[in-house]
């Protein structure tokens, strides 16, 4: 079964540095999506950044980029030029089908902290 | 945009009430979920739907049932509420292939 694993409960970041968060999970298909979701206190799941198994490249988009280490089941996530708006829970996923729907395996969470 | 709008955001109930979490999606979406959250755990999958009428369980869907009538209204339903039951409920869409779409959550209180 797949698992996801975030091993920092917690985060924190002065605002206007850089920050990672890490992920790993486990799989033994070749083919899936990972995705970053933020959670802020209001508790809308937003979608920060998805990647694509398939691709080699990282994903961007604006200040958040993901480092993705297939051979070693790795996807960190970095957030450049933290802002107060950034402080959220943060998930890790991974996405499987089953049954034709896609199911998301979600890990513990981070929760980053944006210190003024 | 897609909209998720769940019934409730928040909701205290007795120990043994049958309890209703209603969902409702506006964008035609196939698929539909419901998630529970819980500190240090993350999200985790109660049970889904990937067509009207059609149901799946999830990883936890003991003490959980679910109705999809209309493609747009997904329910949860605990049978006789018990306080572990007491979480966060999030319900999420998704079109094939497509990202899923959460709502704002129903924080559940079991007394």
């Amino acid at each position: 079964a797949q698992t996801v694993t975030q091993s920092q409960p917690e985060m924190s970041v002065q605002e206007a540095e850089t920050v990672t968060l890490s992920c790993t999970y486990d799989t033994s298909e070749s083919d899936y999506y990972l995705f970053w979701y933020k959670q802020p206190p209001s508790r809308q799941m937003i979608l920060v950044i998805r990647q694509e198994a398939y691709k080699q490249q990282n994903a961007t988009e604006n200040r958040f980029s993901v480092n993705f280490q297939k051979a070693a089941k790795s996807f960190s996530l970095k957030i450049s030029d933290s802002q107060l708006g950034d402080a959220a829970m943060y998930f890790c996923a991974y996405r499987r089908f089953i049954q034709g729907a896609q199911k998301l395996v979600f890990g513990q969470g981070t929760r980053l902290t944006i210190n003024p | 945009d897609v909209k998720v709008t769940q019934s409730s955001r928040y909701l205290v109930k007795r120990t043994g009430e049958k309890v209703f979490l209603e969902c409702v999606q506006d964008m035609d979406h196939e698929n539909m979920f419901w998630y529970r959250q819980d500190p240090g755990l993350g999200l985790r999958l109660i049970y889904f739907s990937y067509d009207v009428k059609m149901k799946e369980k999830g990883d936890i869907p003991e003490g959980y049932s679910v109705s999809r009538e209309k493609k747009e209204r997904f329910s949860l339903i605990l049978e006789s509420a018990s306080t572990n039951q007491t979480s966060m409920y999030l319900c999420a869409s998704t079109k094939v292939g497509g990202p899923q779409h959460f709502g704002d959550g129903t924080r559940l209180s079991i007394l």
